[in-house]
């Protein structure tokens, strides 16, 4: 149990588009999720939580305008990159928290298997 | 607040010799600890964690650390490599009191195993 799921696992796309990334639980309800961005050879970086029904909390230094994060149900965030430019190529990472059972399990996260996203 | 540092970018050893992936933590709070792996373009994969309960902490494929307190410590060891261990690792920390407080992530280590 426990998979998180990422739609598209890599895109490719022209300066200037928009390219928007699906992060899904497929098998329980995630009332929190995050988005991580990792440069090649770095660890990740949180660039923002969002919870079901509410808006994104970011990073400081990402901007919200640029990176549009959704979570209208348990089970779905999408994070669109508005107008993506070169330096936004990343590989970006989601994850997920389900409901908390017990204090054993509060505070662990199922990653998605990453989007790689290049823009030429 | 917290953090993690790894103390070793790149660590290599031979097949069938131990493992050892240092962490050290600094965390207000009671932390929990991760250690998750990372294989090339791919997602990752949780191998243990220490959540206030057992100090040693026994994971996936063969994996353990130890929670030591005194020195902030969750060091990640294996005692026999194999050539599937190499790998990118991150040792993880997250308060439990922080209610929205996502995960922070050490630099990470990567793990080379030699024939």
């Amino acid at each position: 149990g426990a998979v998180v799921s990422q739609h598209p696992s890599w895109v490719i796309c022209k300066s200037g588009t928009s390219v928007k990334i699906e992060c899904r639980s497929l098998d329980f309800q995630a009332t929190t999720m995050f988005w991580y961005r990792q440069f090649p050879k770095q660890s990740l970086m949180l660039m923002a939580t969002s919870n079901e029904g509410s808006k994104a909390t970011y990073e400081q230094g990402v901007e919200k305008d640029k990176f549009l994060i959704n979570h209208a149900s348990l089970t779905l965030s999408t994070l669109t990159v508005t107008s993506a430019h070169p330096e936004d190529s990343s590989f970006y990472i989601c994850s997920a928290r389900r409901r908390v059972r017990d204090e054993t399990t509060r505070n662990e996260q199922f990653f998605g298997p990453g989007t790689r996203l290049t823009v030429l | 607040a917290q953090s993690v540092t790894q103390l070793d970018s790149h660590v290599s050893v031979s097949e069938g010799t131990p493992v050892l992936l240092r962490c050290n933590y600094s965390s207000s709070y009671s932390p929990s600890l991760f250690w998750y792996v990372q294989h090339p373009n791919k997602g990752l994969q949780l191998l243990l964690k220490y959540t206030s309960a057992a100090t040693l902490v026994k994971g996936i494929n063969g994996f353990e650390a130890e929670f030591k307190k005194s020195e902030t410590s969750f060091h990640l060891t294996k005692p026999s490599a194999h050539m599937s261990d190499a790998a990118e690792y991150f040792c993880v920390v997250s308060e439990s009191t922080k209610g929205r407080r996502a995960l922070t992530f050490g630099s990470g280590t990567r793990l080379q195993v030699q024939p």
